[in-house]
C-alpha cells in the first residue's frame, strides 16, 4: 500500500521568507499527487495537482510544487509567503486514474506566518 | 450552499451510545467519500460511495461503524456503541467522477467533530 510522509511538522517563518514543505511518497508505480490546504476553521481545499506532463506544477496563491520520480518527491514551494498562508498542509497520493479516487494523505505540516 | 454540508458539526456522547453524522455532497456529485481526521494525524479513509453502492469500504476500522448512500447522494456514517477511540473529526468529500473532473480532486465538508466521554 502506498504511504505519504512530511518530515515537518510544524514550520515558522516571517512573511516574504521562502516555503518549502518536503512530501515523500512510497509506491513504485504510477501515481497522482496532491497538495491540500485547510485554513483556520475552514474545511481541506486543493492546492495543487500532478497527473501526467510538465514535473512543475503551479496551484492557487502563488503555490507551486515539483514532482521528482527519482526521489518519490512532491515538495510544495512558495517564494515570498504571506501572513494569509497560516494553515496546515497535507500531501497526498493517489494510484487510481479510474472511479475510486481514495486519497492517502500524510500527516500534514502546520506553518505559521508571523506578520 | 454549493459545497459538502455536514451535520452535527459537533457532536459529544458517552461510551456505549450510538451515533450517526450526516453528509450532503454537491448536487450532482457520484462519488462520495468518509474520512476521519485524528488529533495530528491527516485524514484517513474509511469509505468511498459511487452511487447509492460503497466501492471500497476497505477503511473502516470494525463492524461498529458502517455508512448507507440510499438514494445516492445523502450519506449517512453510523457509529454502534461508541469508544473513546473513536473521538476524532469525520469528514465527507465528494466528487464528479467521469465528468472532467480528475482524480483525487475532492470537494470536502467542514467535518463532524465526535467526541466520546
Amino acid at each position: 500500500a502506498q504511504s505519504v510522509s512530511q518530515h515537518n511538522h510544524h514550520v515558522i517563518l516571517s512573511e516574504a521568507a521562502s516555503l518549502e514543505l518536503g512530501c515523500n511518497y512510497s509506491y513504485g508505480g504510477t501515481v497522482n499527487l496532491f497538495w491540500y490546504v485547510q485554513y483556520p476553521g475552514q474545511h481541506l481545499q486543493l492546492l495543487l495537482k500532478y497527473f501526467s506532463g510538465d514535473p512543475l506544477v503551479k496551484g492557487i496563491k502563488g503555490f507551486e510544487a515539483e514532482f521528482i520520480k527519482s526521489k518519490f518527491s512532491f515538495n510544495l514551494r512558495k517564494p515570498s509567503v504571506q501572513w494569509s498562508d497560516t494553515a496546515e498542509y497535507f500531501c497526498a497520493v493517489t494510484i487510481s486514474n479510474f472511479g475510486n479516487e481514495k486519497l492517502t494523505f500524510g500527516t500534514g505540516t502546520r506553518l505559521t506566518i508571523i506578520p | 450552499g454549493a459545497g459538502v454540508s455536514q451535520t452535527p458539526s459537533n457532536k459529544v456522547t458517552e461510551k456505549g451510545k450510538y451515533v450517526e453524522l450526516r453528509c450532503d455532497p454537491i448536487s450532482g456529485h457520484t462519488a462520495l467519500y468518509w474520512y476521519r481526521q485524528s488529533l495530528g494525524q491527516g485524514p484517513e479513509f474509511l469509505i468511498y460511495f459511487q452511487g447509492t453502492g460503497a466501492a471500497d469500504d476497505s477503511g473502516l476500522p470494525n463492524d461498529r461503524f458502517f455508512a448507507v448512500r440510499p438514494e445516492g447522494s445523502v450519506s449517512t456514517l453510523k457509529i454502534q456503541r461508541t469508544e473513546r477511540g473513536d473521538s476524532a473529526v469525520y469528514l465527507c468529500a465528494s466528487s464528479l467522477v467521469g465528468g472532467g473532473t480528475l482524480p483525487g480532486e475532492l470537494f470536502f465538508g467542514e467535518g463532524s467533530r465526535l467526541t466520546v466521554l
